[in-house]
């Protein structure tokens, strides 16, 4: 098993561009979350699924985007980039089919917006 | 508003020493209490975890402490290594569809002096 991938690694954006940050699993986990993580702040969620077709906001959606058309894939769109969302992103997934609920981290994208 | 504070922001130990570790939550509904590591470079993993119908719990040289009534848990590290200077956070959510809606505290990062 990868586990939780996800691409690019890292990414320089200027102002106003647009990206989607990807992310797999191949752990068949129903929830998928996105969390960006800044010096200082730990890890802040930003959008979360419980499932295909079913996604929620977390603390910080602002600016972002999430759709999930499979189990397997859970992709975080930034409409237009912007410096305040230079930070590290990361994917995570998690199965609740019987505990003990451990949610599996990907290796995170560095973003970095001029 | 940071509903998981954590403290210390960094920590110095030496070898065999302990190394303590301090959050405490705000919101009653939270049921699940993990740590997490992270080295550089690298996305959290799940260290330890812990519900609020025990007081402790031991895994190894890592163990959690927990206090219901105070709203508080921290993280005990025997015998700390210099493998395990790393950044280390606690986090917080509620069961059921919340699961994998982690609250995070700031982070610790220890460093273990050999």
């Amino acid at each position: 098993n990868a586990g939780v991938t996800q691409t690019p690694k890292f990414q320089v954006l200027k102002t106003g561009q647009s990206m989607t940050l990807q992310c797999a699993q191949d752990m068949n986990h129903e929830y998928m979350s996105w969390y960006r993580q800044d010096p200082g702040m730990g890890l802040r969620l930003i959008h979360y699924s419980v499932g295909a077709g079913i996604t929620d906001q977390g603390e910080v959606p602002n600016g972002y985007n999430v759709s999930r058309s499979t189990t397997e894939d859970f992709p975080l769109r930034l409409l237009s980039a912007a410096p305040s969302q230079t930070s590290v992103y990361f994917c995570a997934s998690l199965s609740v089919a019987g505990g003990p609920y451990e949610q599996y981290f990907g290796p995170g994208t560095r973003l970095t917006v001029t | 508003q940071q509903q998981v504070k954590q403290s210390p922001q960094s920590l110095i130990v030496q070898k065999g020493g302990i190394s303590i570790i301090n959050c405490a939550y705000e919101n009653t509904a939270f049921d699940y209490f993990p740590w997490y590591q992270q080295f550089p470079g690298k996305g959290p993993a799940l260290l330890i975890a812990i519900r609020p119908d025990v007081s402790e719990k031991k895994e190894g040289r890592f163990t959690i402490s927990f206090n219901k009534s105070a709203k508080q848990f921290s993280l005990h590290i025997m015998d700390s290594q210099p493998g395990d200077s790393a950044t280390y956070f606690c986090a917080a959510s509620s069961s059921g569809t919340s699961y994998g809606k982690l609250t995070f505290g700031q982070g610790t990062i220890l460093t273990v002096h050999p």
